[in-house]
């Protein structure tokens, strides 16, 4: 199985900051790398595919970047409603498998 | 609009059996194939397993943690898609989603229902 490593697993910041958050894959994935946001007690939302390319009706403070084993996610100008958990996915073989998550939290 | 409903979940036993349902509507749904993927209480997500759509055979795959145990099936005329969980254990304990799969992928999840909750315990 592919193992996901996302950095960091938590991450303070302040509204109107700009954040990075970074996943590995133990190997190459051929940019078949998703990212998801989940809030308290909802199912998650998929944000990006494709490594960069943004889900439809997802704002474009949210980008995607990457290839091979190393991608990130990066949030700009974060609002209240961008602090969540983020998640990693890599869709490239079966079985599918998530990074642990980053759990973005309000200065 | 996609929406994706889960029930029966439940607290069981340990050992006992339990089947999740997840009623869809908003797209033709023979042409999908769907994922169920769960989160125990406070961690990350996991997936369990998927079907194709008949189209490709309707066939399933599953995770090593739940090979022999969980089924997953489908009832096209009802729109619905089913978990069967046997033998469960008290690692299975979790919110259980049902995810739709976006075409052309194999794991790329679109769409999740709001969840249901297992909870295995004596």
């Amino acid at each position: 199985d592919i193992q996901m490593t996302q950095s960091p697993s938590s991450l303070s910041a302040s509204v109107g900051d700009r954040v990075t958050i970074t996943c590995r894959a133990s190997q190459g994935i051929s940019n078949s790398l998703a990212w998801y946001q989940q809030k308290p007690g909802k199912a998650p939302k998929l944000l990006l595919y494709a490594a960069s390319r943004l889900e439809s009706g997802v704002p474009s403070k949210f980008s995607g970047s990457g290839s091979g084993t190393d991608y990130t996610l990066t949030i700009s100008s974060l609002q209240p409603e961008d602090f969540a958990t983020y998640y990693c996915q890599q869709y490239y073989s079966t079985p599918c498998t998530f990074g642990q998550g980053t759990k973005l939290e309000i200065k | 609009e996609v929406q994706l409903v889960e029930s029966g979940g439940g607290l069981v036993q340990p050992g006992r059996s339990l089947r999740l349902s997840c009623t869809a509507s908003g797209f033709t749904f023979r042409d999908y194939a769907l994922s169920w993927v769960r989160q125990p209480p406070g961690k990350g997500l996991e997936w369990v397993g998927f079907i194709r759509s008949k189209t490709y055979g309707g066939t399933t795959e599953y995770a090593a943690s739940v090979e022999g145990r969980f089924t997953v099936s489908r009832d096209d005329s009802k729109s619905n898609a089913y978990l069967q969980m046997n033998s469960l254990k008290t690692d299975d304990t979790a919110v259980y989603y049902c995810t739709l799969i976006s075409p052309g992928s194999s794991a790329l999840f679109d769409y999740w229902g709001q969840g249901t909750l297992v909870t295995v315990s004596s």
